[in-house]
């Protein structure tokens, strides 16, 4: 079946851009996660929607970024006045939520690139 | 707050050869503990996870990894190193209590000299 499906793969923007990232999870799957992965930094949990529940906004790194999610499927990353050090690669993952701790399905994730 | 260590950004072996990986956990209550694998061009997958019981978890691709309590540890080992093993492995752990947010570690990439 298709998995968890994200666009744009590449995206160059100036400084000062905003930006939308989408994710497309796995049908059915409850939780969806957003990571960022810097060289030599690991992936950095950025947000974390489960269900209807308040999503964990946490790893959130400024107010320059925020997310939604639509009608518990889809989901948009947005970056307002994007800076160099948001060049990153972004990705989102999604699980079923159903079972305690099941694992992530990740997609390729989305290459920032900002000029 | 819980967090993850691993130990070695790089690592190489020979091909054959044994393969270790380490990773040690910070937390109040023994967490779950997973390791990912990134292989080059595609997307992170679950190799294994450690839940609760049986503290030798086995994972995909003869990988195995010790849940230790007394060492904190949760080390990925396989015997034999096969060309097909390079990749990026990352050591995460999630709550046993509250939700489910998975914590990586930055991550050690594997090179396998043949």
């Amino acid at each position: 079946g298709a998995g968890v499906s994200q666009s744009p793969s590449n995206k160059v923007t100036e400084k000062g851009k905003d930006v939308e990232l989408r994710c497309d999870p796995i049908s059915g799957h409850t939780a969806l996660y957003w990571y960022r992965q810097s060289l030599g930094q690991g992936l950095e949990f950025l947000i974390y929607f489960q269900g209807n529940s308040a999503p964990d906004k946490s790893g959130l790194p400024s107010d320059r970024f925020s997310a939604e999610r639509t009608g518990g499927s889809v989901s948009t990353l947005t970056i307002q006045r994007t800076q160099q050090e948001d060049s990153a690669v972004y990705l989102c993952a999604s699980s079923p939520g159903g079972e305690t701790h099941s694992p992530l399905h990740f997609g390729n994730g989305t290459r920032l690139t900002v000029t | 707050a819980q967090s993850v260590t691993q130990l070695g950004s790089h690592v190489s072996v020979s091909e054959g050869a044994l393969v270790l990986l380490r990773c040690n956990y910070s937390s109040s209550v023994p967490p779950y503990l997973f390791w990912y694998v990134q292989y080059p061009n595609q997307g992170l997958q679950l190799l294994l996870k450690y839940t609760t019981g049986a503290t030798l978890v086995k994972g995909i691709n003869g990988f195995e990894a010790e849940f230790k309590k007394s060492e904190t540890s949760f080390h990925l080992t396989k015997p034999s190193a096969h060309m097909s093993d390079a990749a990026e492995y990352f050591c995460a752990v999630s709550p046993f209590f509250g939700n489910e947010k998975l914590t990586f570690g930055t991550g050690t990439r594997l090179t396998i000299i043949p």
